[in-house]
């Protein structure tokens, strides 16, 4: 079975400019969730979303919005682009979202950098 | 907010070695899972660990998740150049009953041959 899978794989743009990215969760998974990932850290949390409704968001501006769409892949979009939003961005998906030992697969993410 | 320090941050051992790394917490966590990641790919799950005081073994791998479920230890025995990578550990949170993971910002291991 495929697993994750994200497009594009990487992206060069400039400030002020807006990017969508793309994420396609593993066959029957129907939560999706976003994490930005900059150079030496660990991924941050942006986004969770569970039958195309927003569960979960991270301490990110308004410029970030996501949506997922009814076969449960979804589109992270940023407005805006600022330098700092060069980052390794990543997409999991799960079954469901439960509390406790549901586990995330993620996928192989976007290079994004902002020029 | 919910953090999870790892250490050490960076590690270089030799081949054969055996090395810990740990993840710690003020907070309790309802489960904790562990991934490795390489340059440019996301992160593979290793193990999650749901239960105080459980310990699971993945070959050469050992995963332990404290009695309080605050903090989890990943031990390597005889470390290969192959195991080079990013170690994650990931929390995720009691309250909110949400898959919100909150990360660490990793140990980066470099097993020399």
């Amino acid at each position: 079975d495929a697993g994750v899978t994200q497009s594009p794989t990487h992206l060069i743009k400039t400030r002020g400019q807006h990017v969508t990215l793309r994420c396609s969760p593993i066959s029957g998974h129907k939560s999706v969730s976003w994490y930005q990932q900059v150079l030496g850290q660990g991924p941050q949390f942006i986004f969770q979303y569970y039958e195309k409704e927003e569960r979960g968001r991270g301490n990110f501006p308004d410029r970030f919005s996501a949506r997922q769409f009814p076969n449960y892949s979804s589109e992270l979009n940023v407005n805006a682009l600022l330098l700092g939003d060069s980052a390794l961005y990543l997409c999991a998906s799960s079954f469901f979202p439960t509390s406790g030992g549901e586990t995330q697969y993620f996928g192989p993410g976007t290079r994004l950098l902002v020029l | 907010t919910q953090l999870l320090e790892q250490s050490p941050q960076f590690l270089s051992i030799q081949e054969g070695e055996n090395l810990t790394v740990y993840c710690n917490s003020s907070s309790v966590f309802s489960s904790l899972q562990w991934y490795r990641q390489e340059p440019g790919e996301g992160p593979v799950l290793l193990v999650t660990v749901v239960t105080g005081g459980e310990v699971k073994k993945l070959k050469r791998l050992t995963f332990q998740f404290g009695d309080a479920r605050k903090d989890s230890s990943l031990h390597i025995t005889a470390a290969q150049p192959g195991d080079t990578g990013l170690y994650l550990c990931a929390g995720a949170p009691t309250q909110g009953g949400s898959e919100k993971l909150v990360f660490g910002k990793g140990t980066k291991l470099t097993v020399n041959p």
